[in-house]
């Protein structure tokens, strides 16, 4: 199974800063990756699939890049409403794994 | 209205089955692959398995595979998860999800586009 490792865990961060979230396959993924945000109590939203490509509707101070193995996503402009978890996700092969999650935490 | 509702959960002892439902409605249900997703309370997701359009290709995590198995009734626009031999380890919610095209479970650019509201499920004695 591929394994997707994501850093940092966690991080702190104020409005306005911007953010980076990096995600690494165990091998490589092409471009087969997705980015998704989840807010306590809610189900997840995906924000970004293959890797770029921003969603209907996600605002776009988010953006994605990367293949291979290493991947990153960004918000160039951090709001109140993104405080949040986000995971990335491999859909190179089954069983599609998440990464373990970055918690975005207020400053 | 994209809608993915599931039903079927509850407290379970272990070893006992259950089965998870997922109705699917406002889009074309056979046109879609589709997943259930699993998360521990406060911890992660898992990707647990996935499902074709067709049922023609089925994946599943290393830590269910042998005990769950995913189906889809396209008719009846509706996914399931039947769970087998269930442990204390399974205890979740449990989401429902459309994928975002008909790919099959490899090389797929889209992720899972719609979930539902998630779906308690207990293991315990």
């Amino acid at each position: 199974d591929i394994q997707m490792t994501q850093s940092p865990s966690s991080l702190s961060a104020s409005v306005g800063d911007r953010v980076t979230i990096t995600c690494r396959a165990s091998q490589s993924i092409g471009s087969y990756l997705n980015w998704y945000q989840q807010k306590p109590g809610k189900a997840p939203n995906l924000l970004i699939s293959g890797p770029s490509s921003l969603q209907s509707g996600v605002p776009s101070r988010f953006s994605g890049s990367g293949s291979g193995t290493d991947f990153t996503l960004t918000i160039s402009s951090l709001q109140p409403e993104d405080f949040a978890t986000y995971y990335c996700q491999q859909t190179y092969s089954a069983p599609r794994t998440f990464g373990q999650g970055t918690r975005v935490e207020i400053k | 209205e994209v809608q993915v509702v599931e039903s079927g959960g509850g407290l379970v002892q272990p070893g006992r089955s259950l089965r998870l439902s997922c109705t699917a409605s406002g889009f074309r249900f056979d046109a879609y692959a589709m997943h259930w997703v699993r998360q521990v309370p406060g911890k992660g997701l898992e990707w647990v398995s996935g499902i074709s359009w067709n049922s023609g290709n089925i994946g599943y995590a290393d830590s269910v595979k042998g005990r769950f198995t995913i189906s889809r009734d396209n008719a009846k626009n509706s996914l399931y998860l039947q769970m087998d031999s269930l442990r204390p380890e399974d205890t979740a919610f449990y989401y429902c999800g459309k994928d975002g095209s008909a790919c099959s479970l490899d090389s797929c650019y889209s992720g899972i586009e719609f979930w539902g509201q998630g779906n308690l499920v207990t293991v315990s004695s």
